[in-house]
């Protein structure tokens, strides 16, 4: 059964750029599609982005002017760059998979929360 | 605000059966396309709970089922238990949105 695990800050100034990584075990990263969803504390979901192991990234059409996400075969890891973050920014980051078949997020990460705060 | 809308909260009492509404229109659910369910348990990730066309993964009961109709989709849960109460989240795919994904609000299930 694939497991994620996301890392990386969980405080980041305003302006400057949130960046986590997901880490995949128990499966290869170059079998499959990934994504991160975020949700803000007491709030609902969003997603931001999802992408092949082609690196064929698709993303959240309010979000596609600040998000990046890429992979790395190399490390088994897909990575989110979120740039020019603000307080709205502030959630828990969920890294998952993503079935390309039926269009579900099929397995989650813990979630790490993030704040954009000075 | 939402694309697909839910109730914000349900209850039941155990052995009940509730139903937990989403609703769409001709854009995300109405155009055919499938919706996604997920559970979320009080400070932990969501989960899938049912997939397209009432698929279960591995795990899941078959308390849980969906349907859908029109711009309309429901979750069953028949046999109500404790640990069935949680955070329940509808998912979908909108053509106004360059086919992207769009969620649902999000309906709290409260086991009385």
């Amino acid at each position: 059964q694939v497991q994620l695990q996301e890392s990386g800050p969980g405080l980041v100034k305003p302006s400057e750029t949130l960046s986590l990584t997901c880490t995949v075990s128990g499966g290869s990263i170059s079998s499959y599609f990934w994504g991160w969803i975020r949700q803000p504390p007491g709030k609902g979901l969003q997603c931001i982005g999802y992408i092949s192991y082609t690196g064929s990234a698709r993303y959240n059409p309010s979000l596609e002017s600040r998000a990046t996400i890429s992979v790395d075969m190399s490390k088994n890891q897909f990575s989110l760059k979120l740039s020019s973050v603000t307080a709205a920014d502030t959630a828990i980051y969920y890294c998952t998979s993503f079935s390309g078949y039926d269009g579900s997020f099929d397995y989650w990460g813990p979630g790490t929360l993030v704040t954009v705060s000075s | 605000q939402s694309v697909l809308t839910q109730p914000p909260s349900v209850s039941g009492a155990p052995g009940q059966r509730v139903t937990i509404s989403c609703t769409g229109t001709s854009s995300n659910l109405g155009a055919g396309y499938d919706v996604h369910w997920y559970y979320q348990l009080p400070g932990t990730s969501p989960k899938l709970l049912i997939s397209g066309y009432n698929n279960r993964p591995s795990g899941v009961p078959d308390r849980f089922s969906g349907s859908k109709s029109g711009t309309s989709a429901s979750l069953a849960i028949t046999g109500l238990q404790a640990e069935d109460e949680a955070d329940y989240y509808c998912q979908s795919y909108d053509n106004s949105l360059s086919d992207y994904v769009v969620f649902g609000g999000g309906t709290r299930l409260t086991v009385l």
